[in-house]
């Protein structure tokens, strides 16, 4: 098991609110990501991090922000929760190629 | 655009068969490959790995083929059992090189393991 870590696993939150989804890893990676996955979906990646103050947007437009200001935490949060916005998120975490996965936050917008 | 995509999003075998899993891949630039597992509810898992000047790796009871004139890559599965049962995608590292190693994810197949 890798340890990465996400939290909430499941969150139900209605129209309008700000979330924030947590992610850390306590390996030292300088890498991580956040990937959103639509269920049987491939992942798209929506955020990357080199290291500490170091943020950049995937492939895929998302209008989730990130910060990265200590190595192990890795936020994501979503300023105006929208229907949309309904996915399962996931973190990772790389030092080389192979990356890391936690297990996800499954968020759901009403 | 780069993109990884799977031949079969569904595959059924019985328990004890072997599995094959199949993937093709467009960039031909791209150096580095990486199968996952993914069970429900749960991220994905790494299985294997393989680089562009390798054609075959093993591991234990899977095995990872790579086909660079056709872009083509596969996964073994010997033995195939009840626990094998996830969805299993092929990515490859592309766009950005080693400095960010970013993955292209192709659409998961499920495999489907019948006792």
């Amino acid at each position: 098991e890798a340890d990465i870590y996400q939290t909430p696993r499941y969150l139900v939150i209605g129209t309008g609110k700000k979330i924030t989804l947590e992610c850390s890893q306590t390996m030292g990676h300088d890498k991580m990501y956040w990937y959103q996955q639509d269920p049987g979906m491939e992942l798209h990646l929506i955020h990357y991090s080199y290291g500490v103050n170091s943020t950049e947007k995937g492939d895929l437009s998302s209008e989730s922000t990130v910060s990265r200001i200590r190595t192990e935490h890795f936020p994501l949060t979503l300023e105006s929760a929208r229907p949309s916005h309904t996915s399962q998120y996931l973190c990772a975490s790389s030092r080389v190629n192979e990356q890391f996965f936690g297990p996800g936050t499954r968020l759901t917008v009403l | 655009g780069e993109s990884v995509g799977l031949h079969l999003p569904t595959l059924s075998v019985q328990e004890g068969d072997n599995s094959i899993i199949n993937c093709a891949y467009s960039n031909s630039a791209s150096d580095y490959f990486i199968w996952y597992k993914q069970e429900s509810g749960k991220g994905p898992q790494f299985i294997i790995d393989i680089r562009s000047n390798m054609d075959k790796r093993q591991g234990q009871r899977v095995t990872v083929l790579l086909n660079k004139t056709v872009k083509h890559l596969s996964l073994q599965i010997a033995a195939t059992q009840p626990g094998d049962s996830a969805v299993y995608f092929c990515a490859e590292e592309g766009g950005g090189g080693g400095a960010t190693n970013k993955l292209i994810f192709g659409t998961g197949t499920l495999l489907a393991v019948q006792p």
